[in-house]
């Protein structure tokens, strides 16, 4: 079975601050992972992947993450915050076979105050 | 032009009516799906199709009925509607049942059952 746990269901920076939003998974076949980005009364956009491919991804709005086996990890982080990023940051998870589907963190809630 | 559309976006009824939320894709993908998000913004899987194909029904009251009657449409019927079943409800598709894209989320319904 498949999980991730994100750390933090609350996260604050002020603008211009780092972003780390920490996310570790669980999959006994190797993975896919993926962050998303739900803004107030929005759907779900999604920031960046982890396809096994490299494992520093980059995506949208300056935010990149890594993939650590190691570690079992695959944090979010934007080196320098922004008002417009606060928002809701899931991590998802889903492997490649047949009859599942992306699960979800329960997500971390980005402030950022000026 | 929206690629993940669904109706209503809001959506009040009563306990006991029944309702449906229609959700169209035009991107051309094999696969939707019907999430739920609860009032803690924790996002479940309910039910996939793949190319008009019920590939995962997850545990889900019997009330709830998915229907695809093309691969580009998947529709949620929901009966005797609960207090409980308040929430908001995404429509999601993708290239195929094995993909590592990700998924492309439409805006969400809430429902708010009184």
């Amino acid at each position: 079975a498949q999980s991730v746990t994100q750390l933090g269901s609350h996260v604050s920076v002020s603008e211009g601050a780092l972003v780390l939003l920490r996310c570790n998974y669980s999959s006994s076949v190797p993975p896919y992972l993926f962050w998303y980005v739900q803004y107030p009364n929005q759907g779900l956009q999604l920031l960046l992947k982890y396809t096994s491919a490299a494992t520093l991804v980059k995506g949208i709005n300056g935010f990149e993450a890594e993939f650590k086996k190691s570690e079992t990890s695959f944090h979010l982080t934007k080196p320098s915050a922004h008002m417009s990023d606060a928002a809701e940051y899931f991590c998802a998870v889903i492997n490649n076979q047949a009859g599942t589907a992306l699960i979800f963190g329960k997500g971390t809630t980005l402030s950022v105050s000026s | 032009d929206t690629a993940v559309s669904q109706t209503p976006k809001y959506l009040v009824t009563q306990m006991g009516n029944d309702k449906s939320i229609k959700c169209e894709q035009n991107l051309g993908h094999d696969t939707m799906y019907w999430y739920k998000q609860d009032s803690k913004k924790f996002l479940k899987i309910m039910f996939s199709y793949n190319n008009k194909e019920l590939i995962i029904n997850e545990t889900v009251p019997n009330r709830f009925s998915p229907k695809s009657p093309d691969k580009a449409h998947l529709n949620l019927h929901i009966n005797s509607l609960e207090l409980g079943d308040s929430a908001v409800y995404f429509c999601a598709s993708s290239p195929s049942r094995r993909s590592n894209y990700g998924y492309t989320f439409g805006s969400g319904t809430r429902l708010t059952v009184v």
